[in-house]
């Protein structure tokens, strides 16, 4: 398996521009996990999906914030407009359900967001 | 207070002696708990997972859970340089209808050879 994919690595836009993160979780997981991790704040869950359903999104800041998961094997994170407070690394990770919880994540790549 | 604690460190230790890392935790409703190693750079990858009171020993690595004390910890034996990464450590809750999953701030763990 190629594990979680994530896209693009790296983006650098201007404040205001519209920004779209991609992942691809691993195939046979049913939870998704969207992460930013700054310096200051560590790791940070934003929202999480089950099934491709939103089941957690209170770790999303603010309504510039959205993520969708239109179906097992893709889901977007996207910013609009941007800011640069929005800059930081941005991960994706993926786990299927066992009978102690969600189990062990797997994490992509990241994608490292700098608005300008 | 943070759900999650650790300290920041960095933690220096010379090759081949002990690593001990530790995390504390708030008091809920506590199921899993986990360690996972980042390299600079890199994403979080897990090392250990454990769930219940105890001890539990992966090779180098042993993770010590006490749920009565909130507490977490992972040791790491004869620790090599390729050890140096950053240690997080994160907690599963479940709360209201679902699972909620923290992540600690992290501790740097520089093995001195």
């Amino acid at each position: 398996d190629a594990g979680v994919i994530q896209s693009p690595r790296h983006e650098v836009t201007e404040m205001g521009q519209e920004v779209t993160l991609r992942c691809k979780p691993i195939s046979g997981h049913d939870y998704l996990f969207w992460y930013r991790q700054t310096m200051m704040r560590g790791l940070e869950l934003l929202i999480y999906f089950n099934n491709n359903v939103p089941i957690d999104d209170s770790g999303m800041p603010e309504d510039r914030f959205s993520a969708k998961m239109p179906n097992a094997s893709f889901s977007t994170l996207k910013i609009q407009p941007s800011e640069p407070r929005d800059s930081a690394v941005y991960f994706c990770a993926s786990s299927f359900f066992s009978a102690g919880g969600t189990d062990t994540q797997y994490f992509g790549p990241g994608t490292r967001l700098t608005v300008l | 207070q943070k759900e999650v604690e650790q300290n920041s460190g960095p933690l220096s230790v010379p090759e081949g002696a002990i690593a001990s890392l530790n995390c504390t935790y708030s008091d809920r409703v506590s199921q899993s708990f986990f360690w996972y190693r980042q390299y600079s750079g890199k994403s979080p990858e897990l090392i250990m997972s454990i769930y219940s009171n105890g001890d539990k020993e992966d090779g180098r690595f042993t993770a010590q859970l006490n749920k009565a004390s909130q507490y977490v910890s992972l040791l790491i034996r004869d620790s090599q340089p390729s050890d140096s990464a950053t240690y997080l450590c994160a907690v599963e809750f479940f709360t209201s209808g679902t699972y909620k999953y923290i992540f600690g701030t992290g501790t740097r763990l520089k093995v001195l050879a």
